[in-house]
C-alpha cells in the first residue's frame, strides 16, 4: 500500500549509543517531516525538509540531524542518546510544504534510551 | 509562536453518546484539519476545512471552521468503540514562518461498551 514507512517499530538504546531512524514514502512527495510524541505534549516538529536538498529545524532540534537522501527518504539520526529522547517518532510528506490537504504520517518507532 | 488549545484533554464516555471537542486559538488560520490516532498508529486525516463557517461530515463525525477563523470543533455523533483514539486538530497559516501545520496536544477519547 502506498505511504509513509517507518523503520525499524521498536528499539532500545543504551544512554550514549547513536542510531538512525528511516523514513521512506511512496507518494511522490516534495515535503517530509519528523515529528516526536510524548504524553500530554501532542506532536512537535524536530526537522523539516520542504524539498529534495534543503532541511529545517522545527520546535525541538537539539540531539538530533537529519539527511535529505533523495526525494523518496528521509533519515534521523541521534549521535549520543539521552533518556529525555526517549519517545514515539513520527514520520510524515506532504505534497508541499505547508500543504492544505494535510501530512501523512508513518506508524512510528517507539524508541526507549535506558 | 502560534499555539492551538485542544480541550478537552481526555473524555470518558458510553457508548451511542455524542461527542464534542474543540480547539482554540489567539491566531487566524486558514486551513484547519481533525486528525485521529489508533492506539499504536500513526495520525490519520478524517476531515479538512478551509473556508471560515465551513461545515463538513464524514459520516458521524462533523467539523466546523469557525467564523472567527481562530477555532474549529469536531463533533461525533452516537460513539462506538472503534472510535476510541486520540483525536487531534492542526492548523495552517499561509502567511506563517514556516508554512508548517501546528498541531494541538490532542484529546484522548475512552469509549465504555
Amino acid at each position: 500500500n502506498a505511504g509513509v514507512t517507518q523503520t525499524p517499530k521498536f528499539q532500545v538504546l543504551k544512554t550514549g549509543q547513536s542510531m538512525t531512524l528511516q523514513c521512506a514514502q511512496d507518494m511522490n512527495h516534495n515535503s517530509m517531516y519528523w515529528y516526536r510524541q510524548d504524553p500530554g505534549m501532542g506532536l512537535r516538529l524536530i526537522y523539516y525538509s520542504a524539498s529534495e536538498g534543503t532541511t529545517d529545524k522545527g520546535e525541538v532540534p537539539n540531539g538530533y540531524n537529519v539527511s535529505r537522501l533523495n526525494k523518496r527518504e528521509f533519515s534521523l539520526r541521534l549521535e549520543s542518546a539521552a533518556p529525555s529522547q526517549t519517545s514515539v517518532y513520527f514520520c510524515a510528506s506532504s505534497q508541499r510544504e505547508g500543504a492544505s490537504s494535510g501530512y501523512t504520517f508513518g506508524s512510528g518507532t517507539r524508541l526507549t534510551v535506558v | 509562536g502560534q499555539q492551538l488549545n485542544q480541550s478537552p484533554q481526555s473524555m470518558f464516555i458510553q457508548e451511542g453518546e455524542d461527542v464534542s471537542m474543540n480547539c482554540t486559538s489567539s491566531s487566524i488560520f486558514n486551513t484547519w484539519l481533525w486528525y485521529k490516532q489508533d492506539p499504536g498508529e500513526g495520525p490519520v486525516l478524517l476531515i479538512a476545512l478551509y473556508k471560515a463557517g465551513e461545515l463538513t461530515s464524514n459520516g458521524r463525525l462533523t467539523a466546523q471552521f469557525g467564523i472567527t477563523r481562530k477555532d474549529s470543533f469536531l463533533n461525533i455523533s452516537a460513539s462506538i468503540p472503534s472510535d476510541v483514539g486520540i483525536y487531534f486538530c492542526a492548523a495552517l497559516n499561509y502567511g506563517g514562518s514556516q508554512g508548517n501545520l501546528i498541531f494541538g496536544k490532542g484529546t484522548k477519547l475512552s469509549v465504555k461498551p
